[in-house]
């Protein structure tokens, strides 16, 4: 089975842009999470989504939003985009939203 | 507020000894606990997990020991290789859905 992809792998934005990130989970799998990595910090949660619904939300301002399509693929938008959202952007995809998650190798994401 | 605290940033370890990571939680309602090893620039891969049904789940040369009453899980690495050197992440959930807390990461070196 084809891993978790994400697209694309390095964006460079500048301040007050906004960006789309797009994940595919593993085939088969329903639920997708995100989530922002940030130097010396851990994995903070954004969002999860399972059969298209949003189920639950980490704690991050409304300028983070994603949605899930009937496909399960993912995307994620951020808009007026701040310095200190650089980062590395995960998403990770679970059989049935609860268990294991299986990461993609993440999204670079450099604002100027 | 950090919920999954990994209180060692960093582990040196010679080729052949034992590798301990260490992860403390303060969540109670936490039953599902994860450990990853990332590479620089790829997405976190999913090593060993284990409920809390369990104390103890071995596979190959990872073993992970969750202490409940202590609120404190740990990896061991049996016999340790070059090819371990990388970050450790440990993660918890409630299971009510996927969202997972992770820890800051612990970064292993593996002296040959």
């Amino acid at each position: 089975k084809a891993g978790v992809t994400q697209t694309p792998r390095y964006l460079i934005k500048t301040r007050g842009q906004q960006v789309t990130l797009s994940c595919s989970p593993i085939s088969g799998h329903r639920s997708v999470s995100w989530y922002q990595q940030t130097p010396g910090q851990g994995l903070q949660f954004l969002f999860e989504y399972f059969s298209e619904t949003q189920r639950n939300k980490g704690n991050f301002p409304g300028r983070f939003s994603g949605r899930q399509f009937s496909n399960s693929r993912s995307e994620m938008n951020v808009s007026t985009l701040e310095l200190g959202d650089s980062a590395l952007y995960l998403c990770a995809s679970s059989f049935l939203g609860v268990g294991t998650q299986y990461f993609g190798p993440g999204t670079r994401l450099t604002v100027l | 507020d950090q919920q999954v605290k990994q209180n060692s940033p960093s582990l040196s370890v010679q080729e052949g000894r034992i590798s301990i990571l260490n992860c403390d939680y303060t969540n109670s309602m936490f039953d599902y606990f994860l450990w990853y090893k990332k590479y620089p620039a790829e997405g976190p891969t999913f090593l060993i997990s284990i409920s809390s049904i369990k104390d103890k789940n071995e596979d190959g040369r990872f073993t992970v020991f969750l202490n409940k009453s202590a609120k404190h899980l740990s990896l061991h690495i049996v016999p340790s290789q070059p090819g371990d050197s990388a970050v450790y992440f440990c993660a918890a959930s409630a299971n009510t859905g996927n969202q997972f807390y992770f820890g800051t990461g612990t970064s292993l070196t593996v002296i040959p």
